[in-house]
């Protein structure tokens, strides 16, 4: 799988938008590109995913460049409760199974 | 529904001593996941389950892990003769099918090893 890059750590005022980039320039055509968040002392929770066309669901959209070389996780209106280590994996679908992890973005929303 | 659950949440042992972590997915996923995230690290594959079969064993650290998984559905994950750095949140995910886009997790159990 690709590896990705993700900055360690991002601040949102409550009530704006987060805007998580993530660097996946090795990606590979048939590579999705996930998104997990763990919230502190919780398991991680699925957000969002997609192959190269922009997605979006209620928790989140994905931005994924023509290239699909980067992406964005945006998070419309943030609020406290988005404070969470924010991960961007890729994966290739139906094989391999294994979510490879790395160390994510630590995004701390403020009132 | 219910969601994965774990136990214990919190398990304190000695260096040397033998620990059991149990999973139990959510009921009909057919696919299960061990992961463990030292301090302050990310998430670390284990193992996987489809079944009771494990076709990807590649993430045991040592031959003193290992894991079992019975009638489709309870796994068993054991550490022997456990290490001062087996200490770790130890996290347990199911998913529908191995082709499936989520991954459920459960809560986790913290291993402290003494």
């Amino acid at each position: 799988d690709a590896k990705t890059t993700q900055p360690p750590s991002m601040d949102c005022a409550e009530g704006r938008a987060a805007n998580l980039p993530c660097n996946h320039s090795t990606i590979s055509g048939n590579e999705y590109v996930y998104w997990y968040r763990q919230i502190h002392s919780q398991g991680p929770q699925y957000i969002i995913h997609g192959l190269k066309n922009n997605e979006t669901n209620e928790m989140a959209s994905l931005i994924i460049t023509e290239d699909r070389k980067s992406s964005t996780l945006i998070l419309p209106h943030a609020t406290l409760r988005d404070t969470a280590v924010y991960y961007c994996i890729v994966r290739v679908w139906n094989s391999g199974y294994a979510l490879n992890f790395g160390k994510g973005t630590s995004l701390l929303v403020t009132p | 529904g219910a969601g994965v659950s774990q136990s214990p949440s919190n398990k304190v042992t000695e260096k040397g001593k033998d620990v059991e972590l149990r999973c139990d997915p959510i009921s009909g996923h057919t696919a299960l996941y061990w992961y463990r995230q030292s301090l302050g690290q990310g998430l670390e594959f284990l193992i996987y389950f489809q079944g009771n079969s494990a076709p990807d064993k590649s993430g045991l650290p040592s031959d003193r892990f290992s894991a079992e998984r019975t009638g489709g559905s309870v796994s068993t994950l054991t550490i022997q003769r456990t290490q001062q750095e087996d200490s770790a949140v130890y996290l347990c995910a199911s998913s529908p099918d191995p082709a499936s886009d989520e991954q459920f997790f459960g809560p986790g159990t913290r291993l402290t090893v003494l």
